[in-house]
């Protein structure tokens, strides 16, 4: 299975954008990148996915790689409520996800 | 749309016991995930349906694990014997069949094997 590495930790400061990088070296072509987030005792919540392409929503944004091979979640202005654990996963259609031990980001006032 | 469901949000059992978890997906949603999630650690995958048809099975399924989807609507997980090793959280996810499907998960629940 294709797998992705993310930092344990990171900190911002409220208001501050945050970069949060994941690496995939092994992607395949048909490997859709998934960004979710997990709130203590919730179930991890859709952030953003793309393929090949920047993409921006409500949320974040995500900017992939040319060579595919990593990508980066952009939280463009941190607040406490995103203090979440951030989990990058390869997703191919008709198949299961592999989620990784995600990042932990930390929002200080 | 009330989004995915979990019951119950916790069970308390004893080792040896059998448990029955029941997830209702998002109403049109065709495919239907559970994962297993341990304290610190991000979920693992289990096993998953297209409709009714249980598709993938993970080698964490052991032979005490079971689920089902009989009309392809909501699904239930057991574990029969449970071990103090089960203790985790167990969550459902559900999605529509298409080329960059999004996950929508439940709350989870959280077993405790005593």
């Amino acid at each position: 299975d294709a797998k992705t590495t993310q930092p344990n930790s990171m900190e911002s400061n409220e208001e501050e954008p945050v970069h949060l990088p994941c690496n995939h070296s092994t992607i395949s072509g048909t490997d859709y990148i998934h960004w979710y987030r997990q709130l203590p005792s919730q179930g991890p919540e859709y952030v953003i996915h793309g393929l090949t392409s920047n993409v921006n929503n409500r949320m974040a944004s995500l900017a992939i790689a040319e060579d595919r091979k990593s990508s980066t979640l952009i939280l463009h202005r941190a607040t406490l409520r995103d203090a979440a654990v951030y989990y990058c996963i390869l997703h191919r259609n008709a198949g299961k996800s592999t989620f990784g031990d995600g990042t932990t980001l930390t929002v200080k006032p | 749309d009330t989004g995915v469901s979990q019951d119950p949000r916790h069970k308390i059992t004893k080792r040896g016991q059998n448990v029955t978890f029941r997830c209702d997906p998002i109403s049109e949603h065709n495919r239907l995930y559970w994962y297993r999630q341990t304290l610190g650690q991000g979920p693992e995958f289990l096993t998953y349906f297209q409709n009714e048809a249980q598709l993938e099975k993970s080698r964490l399924l052991s032979d005490r694990f079971s689920a089902e989807r009989p009309k392809g609507s909501f699904s239930t997980l057991e574990i029969q014997r449970t071990e103090q090793g089960d203790s985790a959280m167990y969550l459902c996810a559900s999605s529509l069949a298409a080329d960059n499907e999004k996950l929508f998960f439940g709350s989870g629940t959280q077993l405790s094997v005593l």
